[in-house]
C-alpha cells in the first residue's frame, strides 16, 4: 500500500499544550505533505517535506521525516481550540501521485 | 483569488438513478484530482488529470463511474447507476505542476447520500 497510516486515531488535549501525530508509510517516497480537515475550511495544506529533507517549521508546526524509518511526525505547539480538526499525511510519488491516510482526530480542550 | 468551486453541494438519490458532479479548479492549474472520502476516512483518489488527459484512473470503477475534463478546465464525474455504498463526500482538488510546490487547493465537495 503507498498510503501512509496516522497514529494516534484519536487525540484530546488541553488547549496550550503540545499535540503529536505521527505518520509510517511503507514504500519510498518523493515528498510528504500534511493536510488539516475541519469542518468549516475543508481540506487544508499545511506543509510540504521533501524526501530529502528531515525538519520544516511553519509558525507553529513542525515536521519532521525520517526516511530510514519511513515515518514523519506534525508538532503542533502551543495548541488552540481552532486547532481541532483532523489531520493527515499525504505521501507523494513521481509526478503528482498522492495517498491520503486515514487521519488523526484533534480535540482541544479550551 | 477564487478557490475551487463544486456543485452542487449536497445531492440525495435514490439508488440507480444517475448523478453528476461538477469542478472549476483553480486557474491556470493544469492538474485536476477527484477523490471519494468516506466517513471517518481520508481521501481517496479516483482519478486524475493533467489538462485534458487523465494519466491516473486506476481506482475509478470504470462501471459505472465515469469523468471527463473538457479543454482541461472545468471537470464532471459521473455516477451511473449510483449504488447505496456510493454514499460520500466527492472532492475535487487543483495545482499547478512545474512549480515544485505540489500543494493542492480542495474545493468543499459534494455529499452524496445514495437512499
Amino acid at each position: 500500500s503507498q498510503q501512509g497510516e496516522e497514529d494516534p486515531q484519536a487525540l484530546s488535549i488541553q488547549e496550550g499544550e503540545n499535540a503529536t501525530m505521527n505518520c509510517s508509510y511503507k514504500t519510498s517516497i518523493n515528498n510528504l505533505q500534511w493536510y488539516r480537515q475541519n469542518s468549516g475550511r475543508g481540506l487544508v495544506h499545511l506543509i510540504l517535506i521533501r524526501s530529502n529533507e528531515r525538519e520544516k517549521h511553519s509558525g507553529r508546526l513542525r515536521v519532521t521525516l525520517d526516511t530510514s524509518k519511513k515515518s514523519s511526525s506534525l508538532l503542533i505547539t502551543a495548541s488552540r481550540a481552532a486547532d481541532t480538526a483532523s489531520y493527515f499525511c499525504a505521501t507523494g510519488f513521481t509526478g503528482n501521485q498522492f495517498y491520503f491516510g486515514t487521519g488523526t482526530s484533534l480535540t482541544v480542550i479550551p | 483569488e477564487a478557490g475551487v468551486v463544486q456543485s452542487p453541494r449536497y445531492k440525495i438519490i435514490e439508488k440507480k438513478q444517475p448523478v453528476a458532479f461538477w469542478c472549476n479548479p483553480i486557474s491556470g492549474h493544469n492538474t485536476l484530482y477527484w477523490y471519494r472520502q468516506n466517513l471517518g476516512q481520508g481521501p481517496e483518489l479516483l482519478i486524475r488529470y493533467e489538462n485534458e488527459e487523465a494519466v491516473d484512473d486506476s481506482q475509478l470503477p470504470k462501471d459505472r463511474f465515469s469523468a471527463e475534463r473538457l479543454k482541461g478546465v472545468d471537470s464532471t464525474l459521473k455516477i451511473q447507476p449510483a449504488e447505496l455504498g456510493d454514499s460520500a463526500v466527492y472532492l475535487c482538488a487543483s495545482s499547478k505542476r512545474g512549480t515544485g510546490s505540489h500543494e493542492q487547493y480542495f474545493g468543499p465537495g459534494t455529499r452524496l447520500t445514495v437512499t
